[in-house]
């Protein structure tokens, strides 16, 4: 299976902590996508990280990717209690044509 | 900002009675998903549609699923005999250029077959 895993499972912090979450898969990506999902919701889609780039900024949040590894992970710097959600990552095969395969995701809670 | 749109929000309905999903993809995305989640677990794909035909389906996609872009604009997905374990959030998405972009989700129905 290309299915991300995410880890860890669930995540408690303070506010104002940096929050990092991993993901790691099994077979090569074309790119890996990091999603939110706030309690009962869709997704909401983050970032994007293509195989050929190392990290990613986008505002707070800073995605890394190791290829060799097959992980990525997600840094939520100087969190609030806003960003309590679950957070998937999701793998795009290289294949063309398939779609986005997601990992069970974390669950994070940012407390005041 | 341009958004997906599903209805109805909630669906409840009797076990092996069919139900139809409706979803507005955003106008302009050529690629269109059905996901699914059954609470407090993964979200699981089911199915891809490119140029009016399905170009992917997971094992979960059996014989009785269906979907289909009746009128250039709607993405329904049909259940034709629900069972119990149809139970989840199911949720469309779209894409303007499939995997290569990020996709756009919809706020999902939530099936509950009694």
């Amino acid at each position: 299976s290309q299915q991300g895993e995410e880890d860890p499972q669930a995540l408690s912090i303070q506010e104002g902590e940096n929050a990092t979450m991993n993901c790691s898969y099994k077979t090569s990506i074309n790119n890996l996508q990091w999603y939110r999902q706030n309690s009962g919701r869709g997704l909401v889609h983050l970032i994007l990280i293509r195989s050929n780039e190392r990290e990613k900024h986008s505002g707070r949040l800073r995605v890394t990717l190791d290829t060799s590894k097959k992980s990525s992970s997600l840094l939520i710097t100087a969190s609030r209690a806003a960003d309590t959600a679950s957070y998937f990552c999701a793998t795009a095969p290289n294949q063309a044509g398939t779609a986005l395969i997601f990992g069970k995701g974390t669950t994070l809670s940012v407390s005041s | 900002e341009p958004e997906v749109t599903q209805t109805p929000s909630h669906q409840v309905t009797q076990m092996g009675q069919e139900v139809i999903l409706r979803c507005v993809p955003i106008s302009n995305h050529l690629y269109f998903y059905w996901y699914r989640q059954i609470l407090g677990q993964k979200v699981e794909f089911l199915v891809s549609f490119y140029n009016n035909e399905i170009s992917e389906k997971s094992e979960i996609f059996d014989d009785q699923f269906s979907v289909e872009r009746p009128d250039g604009s709607n993405f329904t997905l049909k259940i034709r005999s629900t069972k119990l374990e149809d139970s989840a959030m199911y949720f469309c998405a779209s894409s303007e250029l499939g995997t290569n972009y990020g996709y756009t989700f919809g706020s999902g129905t939530r099936l509950t077959v009694v």
